[in-house]
């Protein structure tokens, strides 16, 4: 079982909008910032696309957004485009004890 | 470009020990730290533990206490992950990643390591 709690799957159309949630504790998600998303494409390496709850690195379209409240994160997908279907990871820092714990992985379908 | 590439696929019998390399370049290599995540076959992603490769830290969860292992060579700008004593449910792919602040870019291209008598 995944510390974080991840629906197993979403879908929207194209141009649409789509939010996955990540849901954690007060140990984790609910206490530090450092919640981090992932864009996973089978065979390859994820891909950072988010990382301290809304930041976008580099190269990131900003499609991509992030937000936190309480011990719920979200990744909000606009403008839905095919290149987006894939499996999206959330991850946060859980303390000295446990360090990084992921969500179990959200598929992603573009209809 | 920040660049992270790992040894080739492994197979090994339940009992044996894998050692798996992620060679670092186009970045200061002590400059940050390297965690490894693995991926089970179905499953998702499972953080295995950090190294820093300035002075050597590593941090473990308690799951992996005793049975992995990082090491790293700057001389090569090379982080190794050793696991022991493999079980079949250790088949999986091992990325290795730059850790930046507990959050993961670059990745390594992966690792299958198959865990079969």
């Amino acid at each position: 079982q995944s510390a974080l709690t991840q629906p197993p799957s979403a879908s929207g159309s194209p141009g649409q909008s789509v939010a996955i949630s990540c849901t954690g504790t007060s140990g984790d998600v609910g206490t530090y910032d450092y919640v981090s998303w992932y864009q996973h494409h089978p065979g390859k390496a994820p891909k950072l696309m988010i990382y301290e709850v809304n930041k976008r690195p580099s190269g990131v379209p900003d499609r991509f957004s992030g937000s936190k409240s309480g011990n719920t994160a979200s990744l909000t997908v606009s403008g839905l485009q095919a290149e987006d279907e894939a499996d999206y990871y959330c991850s946060s820092y859980a303390g000295s004890a446990y360090f990084i714990v992921f969500g179990g992985g959200t598929k992603l379908t573009v209809l | 470009q920040v660049q992270l590439m790992q040894s080739g696929a492994e197979g090994k019998e339940p009992g044996a020990s894998v050692k798996v390399s992620c060679k670092a370049s186009g970045y200061t290599f002590t400059n940050y730290g390297i965690s490894w995540v693995r991926q089970a076959p179905g499953q998702g992603l499972e953080w295995m533990g950090w190294i820093s490769p300035l002075n050597g830290n590593t941090n473990y969860p308690q799951k992996f206490q005793g049975r992995v292992t990082m090491t790293t060579d700057t001389s090569t700008s090379t982080v190794y992950m050793e696991l022991r004593s493999l079980k079949s449910d250790d088949t999986a792919v091992y990325y290795c990643a730059r850790d930046n602040w507990n959050s993961f870019d670059p990745w390594g291209q992966g690792t299958l390591v198959t865990v079969s008598s």
